[in-house]
């Protein structure tokens, strides 16, 4: 079974520019999820998506970043203008939804975002 | 606010030692708890998780974790230490209720086993 895919690996940028993350969840996966982790901290959770609708942003910087899932398949998150502290690995994840809690989020293996 | 804390940044083990990564969590109600791992430039991956039933629950690569609720811990335990298991533990809460699911992350710990 093919995992969560994302790109690109890693993305150098100066400040101000603008940049896009783009992520495949493992098929069947009703549920998406966008995550920043910072150096040294937890992932914190940006975005989820249900299908292609938004369950959850309060945590999404909405003046700079923005993140669709139009077909209720793949997403990108961009950021723009990017900010030296959105320096961060962008994690992507997916999971069933069954209407209840499960628990299992896949995870890609992240984006390395360095802002100059 | 909802928060889970690690309290330790690292944890230090010899290989065939018992482990322990303590974590700790303020949620409302009966939250559902997680342990996921993360080696260097890697993803994460989940271990093993708590919904109800025995405090004791088992997951991967041989690790534990106990639930006790009335010190609103998650400790997560294995018996004998591999060098392999060397990488970044984090502990998460699942808030239940309500019409989402999401994941509260801890800072993670870093877990050094030496041969």
């Amino acid at each position: 079974e093919a995992g969560v895919a994302q790109s690109p690996r890693y993305k150098i940028i100066e400040k101000r520019q603008s940049v896009a993350f783009w992520c495949n969840p493992i098929s069947g996966h009703a549920t998406l999820y966008w995550y920043q982790q910072i150096l040294g901290q937890g992932p914190k959770l940006l975005i989820q998506f249900q299908n292609n609708g938004v369950v959850d942003d309060s945590q999404l910087p909405k003046d700079r970043f923005s993140a669709e899932r139009l077909k209720g398949v793949d997403s990108t998150l961009k950021i723009q203008p990017a900010k030296l502290e959105d320096s961060a690995v962008y994690l992507c994840a997916s999971s069933f939804w069954t209407g209840a809690n499960t628990g299992e989020l896949f995870f890609g293996e992240g984006s390395r975002l360095t802002v100059l | 606010a909802q928060s889970v804390a690690q309290p330790e940044d690292q944890v230090n083990v010899a290989e065939g030692n018992p482990l322990t990564v303590k974590c700790t969590y303020s949620v409302s109600g009966n939250p559902y708890l997680f342990w996921y791992v993360q080696y260097p430039n890697r993803g994460l991956q989940f271990l093993l998780k708590y919904i109800t039933g025995d405090n004791l629950v088992k997951g991967s690569y041989g690790f534990e974790a106990e639930f006790n609720k009335s010190q609103t811990s998650f400790h997560l335990k294995k018996p004998s230490a591999l060098v392999s298991d060397s990488a970044l533990y984090f502990c998460a809460v699942s808030p239940t209720g309500g019409s989402s699911y999401k994941l509260i992350f801890g800072s993670g710990t870093r877990l050094l086993v030496r041969p």
